[in-house]
């Protein structure tokens, strides 16, 4: 079936350290890409998305993602986190007019 | 950016009672309209997606006649719940995309959820 993966369940990281949230998607053709961030009990926020371009996408608080069509792979990262950054990740795809998310990766930043 | 609210942020109610859930977009015009429903710990997964002025298209395994989606106009969709029962106790979250025309790249906001409980 078409999906959207997060492979990681549950990131637990020390303040300053890289972080790296994988995301694959199944679907084939056009698509856009996306990764939300949920703070505990806040609603979805958009960190950074991809149409086309530059397959290096940079967003909102360091975030930065990059699309590799090869491999079907949208990954997430920032290099050095904080404590602040603790909150749920969601990755999410556009395909045929619907978004799709991940499961989602839940992210402790341990101060 | 552009802000989608819903209304109301949590309610309790009994068994067999429906339930009506409002999404506005505040500062455009959502070209379609997206619910959802997250359980704890889980991610969201698609409902029903609307647009205005036509019928919602429902997700598989979604029961359309107990999940009534009315998008009334540009700004406004509602989701009701009819003859609630304990396992429909969820977060509910609309989504409302703009369009190109209003400079929003097509991209989704989110409304802040609905708290759902029933007894």
């Amino acid at each position: 079936a078409q999906s959207v993966s997060q492979h990681n369940h549950h990131v637990i990281l020390s303040e300053a350290a890289s972080l790296e949230l994988g995301c694959n998607y199944s679907y084939g053709g056009t698509v856009n890409l996306f990764w939300y961030v949920q703070y505990p009990g806040q609603h979805l926020q958009l960190l950074l998305k991809y149409f086309s371009g530059d397959p290096l996408v940079k967003g909102i608080k360091g975030f930065e993602a990059e699309f590799i069509k090869s491999k079907f792979s949208f990954n997430l990262r920032k290099p050095s986190v904080q404590w602040s950054d603790t909150a749920e990740y969601f990755c999410a795809v556009i395909v045929n007019n619907d978004m799709r998310f991940g499961a989602g990766t839940r992210l402790t930043v341990k101060p | 950016g552009a802000v989608v609210s819903q209304h109301p942020s949590r309610v309790i109610c009994k068994s067999g009672t429906s339930v009506k859930i409002e999404c506005r977009s505040l500062d455009f015009q959502a070209t379609t309209m997206f619910w959802y429903r997250q359980f704890p710990k889980q991610s969201l997964m698609l409902m029903a997606t609307s647009n205005e002025g036509s019928k919602a298209t429902y997700e598989q395994g979604v029961e359309k006649d107990k999940f009534l989606i009315n998008h009334a106009s540009l700004t406004l969709s509602t989701l009701t719940v009819t003859s609630a029962h304990p396992e429909d106790s969820s977060f509910y979250i609309c989504s409302a995309r703009g369009g190109w025309r209003e400079g929003l790249s097509n991209e989704q906001f989110f409304g802040p959820g609905t708290r759902l409980t029933v007894l």
